[in-house]
C-alpha cells in the first residue's frame, strides 16, 4: 500500500483562487516531494521539503510539513487554467531513501 | 540525452507473451527507477538502480518481473508470461547522486502503456 495519501481527491476552483491540497503519510521520512502530472503525461517535480524544514516556497507554490502530524500541504496561489493537473506527494522511507511512495493524487481543475 | 525517454510508447500483447520495455535515462544520472502506474493512481515503486547495481527489487510484483541495467545507463524491464492484470503505464525516472546520496528530484519519462489482451 502507498504511504502518502492526498486529500481532497478532486478540487475545482476558479482561475485566480488559491488551491490547497494535503498529504498524509504513515512512517518517518527523510523528505517529501510534490509532483504534478498533466493529463496523460509524465510527472514533473515541483518542490522538495526535508524533514527538518517546516515551510518552503517556490514561485506560486508554498509547501508546509508537520512531521508531528505526518502531514504536508501544497498551496498554489493565484491559480491559472494551466495549473489543471493531478498533484501527487511522494515520501521516501526513513531507512531507504531510494524507495518512494506516491499517493493517489489530487485532481485539480482550474476553470477559466 | 535531453530527457528520459522510453520505448515503446504503447505495447499491446497477448496474455502469456513476454514483453521488454526500455528506458534511456538522462545521461549524467546514476540512479534509475521503475514504477507501475494504474489509471487514476499514483506511481508504485517497482525497483531502482544505482549505476548497474540493483539494491532494491522489493516492489516487483512477482518473479515474472525483472529489470536490468548492465552498463549503468539504459535499463530494460521484462515481464514474462504477461497477465491481464499487468496492464498499466510503466514509468521510468532518473536522478543524480551527490556524495553517494540521491538528490531525490526525479525526472520522469513519458511512460509505456502496456495492454495485455
Amino acid at each position: 500500500s502507498q504511504q502518502g495519501e492526498e486529500d481532497p481527491q478532486a478540487l475545482s476552483i476558479q482561475e485566480g483562487e488559491n488551491a490547497t491540497m494535503n498529504c498524509s503519510y504513515k512512517t518517518s521520512i527523510n523528505n517529501l516531494q510534490w509532483y504534478r502530472q498533466n493529463s496523460g503525461r509524465g510527472l514533473v517535480h515541483l518542490i522538495l521539503i526535508r524533514s527538518n524544514e517546516r515551510e518552503k516556497h517556490s514561485g506560486r507554490l508554498r509547501v508546509t510539513l508537520d512531521t508531528s502530524k505526518k502531514s504536508s500541504s501544497l498551496l498554489i496561489t493565484a491559480s491559472r487554467a494551466a495549473d489543471t493537473a493531478s498533484y501527487f506527494c511522494a515520501t521516501d522511507g526513513w531507512y531507504n531513501f531510494n524507495k518512494f511512495y506516491f499517493g493517489s493524487g489530487t485532481k485539480l481543475n482550474v476553470k477559466p | 540525452g535531453a530527457g528520459v525517454s522510453q520505448s515503446p510508447r504503447y505495447k499491446v500483447t497477448k496474455r502469456g507473451q513476454d514483453v521488454t520495455l526500455r528506458c534511456d535515462p538522462i545521461s549524467s544520472h546514476a540512479t534509475l527507477y521503475w514504477y507501475q502506474q494504474a489509471l487514476g493512481q499514483g506511481p508504485e515503486f517497482l525497483t531502482y538502480f544505482n549505476y548497474e547495481a540493483q539494491p532494491d527489487k522489493s516492489g516487483l510484483p512477482s518473479d515474472r518481473f525483472s529489470a536490468e541495467r548492465p552498463e549503468g545507463s539504459i535499463s530494460t524491464l521484462t515481464i514474462q508470461r504477461t497477465e491481464q492484470r499487468d496492464s498499466a503505464m510503466y514509468r521510468c525516472a532518473s536522478s543524480s547522486l551527490a556524495g553517494g546520496y540521491p538528490l531525490n528530484e526525479q525526472f520522469f519519462g513519458p511512460g509505456t502503456r502496456l495492454t495485455v489482451l
